[in-house]
């Protein structure tokens, strides 16, 4: 009930392309997903993050779809560069579950140049 | 800038040491998390504090304890090293009102 399943594991894009990580939950409790972008030697950071009476939210390059019938959301990430290449992380948290957060398995992207 | 501060970046230990990971928010934030990483399995929850003195499980405690003496300071204790405790250790703080987590550097761990 509690868990986010991520997929794909790992992802390679061209510059310029399209990157597409799926994510879906099992609690329909859960009242906020965020996705967090993680460099390696750092901590994960927050990148962007939806609540589920919006069906898309958009910050720059970075889109999140939701699609709240389905349990389901993903990250698009448009025009991709290599400087995005990184470990994402989607998440939820709220409802029962208060202010826990679960976290998805994560995806390595790599956005060759 | 939110700032959640992990002293140790990278340690090496003995099987059956006791190890202590330090952390330190200056976010005035009133909850805090350890996580473990480890490739393919993501970020796993050992323990979370909702307040001073206040400590709950998480996921994957066992083998794990915890201290928060001081709302910015929350410490990681490994009772008793050991190998398969080779691993990332992501601290964490998140305010009361808001669900963004915001995560510290990371402390590399290993245990000989």
């Amino acid at each position: 009930q509690q868990q986010v399943k991520q997929s794909p594991q790992s992802l390679i894009v061209q510059k310029g392309g399209i990157s597409i990580i799926n994510c879906a939950y099992e609690n329909t409790a859960f009242d906020y997903f965020p996705w967090y972008q993680q460099f390696p030697g750092k901590g994960p950071a927050l990148l962007i993050a939806i609540r589920p009476d919006v069906s898309e939210k958009k910050e720059g390059r970075f889109t999140i779809s939701f699609n709240k019938s389905a349990k389901q959301f993903s990250l698009h990430i448009m025009d991709s560069q290599p400087g995005d290449s990184a470990t994402y992380f989607c998440a939820a948290s709220g409802g029962t579950g208060g202010f826990k957060t679960i976290f998805g398995a994560g995806t390595r992207l790599f956005v060759k140049a | 800038d939110v700032k959640v501060t992990q002293s140790s970046r990278y340690l090496v230990k003995r099987t059956g040491e006791k190890v202590f990971l330090e952390c330190v928010q200056d976010m005035d934030h009133e909850n805090m998390f350890w996580y473990r990483q480890d490739p393919g399995l993501g970020l796993r929850l050992i323990y979370f504090s909702y307040d001073v003195k206040m400590k709950e499980k998480g996921d994957i405690p066992e083998g794990y304890s915890v201290s928060r003496e001081k709302k910015e300071r929350f410490s990681l204790i490994l009772e008793s090293a050991s190998t398969n405790q080779t691993s990332m250790y992501l601290c964490a703080g998140q305010g009361a009102t808001g669900n963004t987590i915001y995560f510290g550097e990371g402390s590399w761990l290993t245990v000989v």
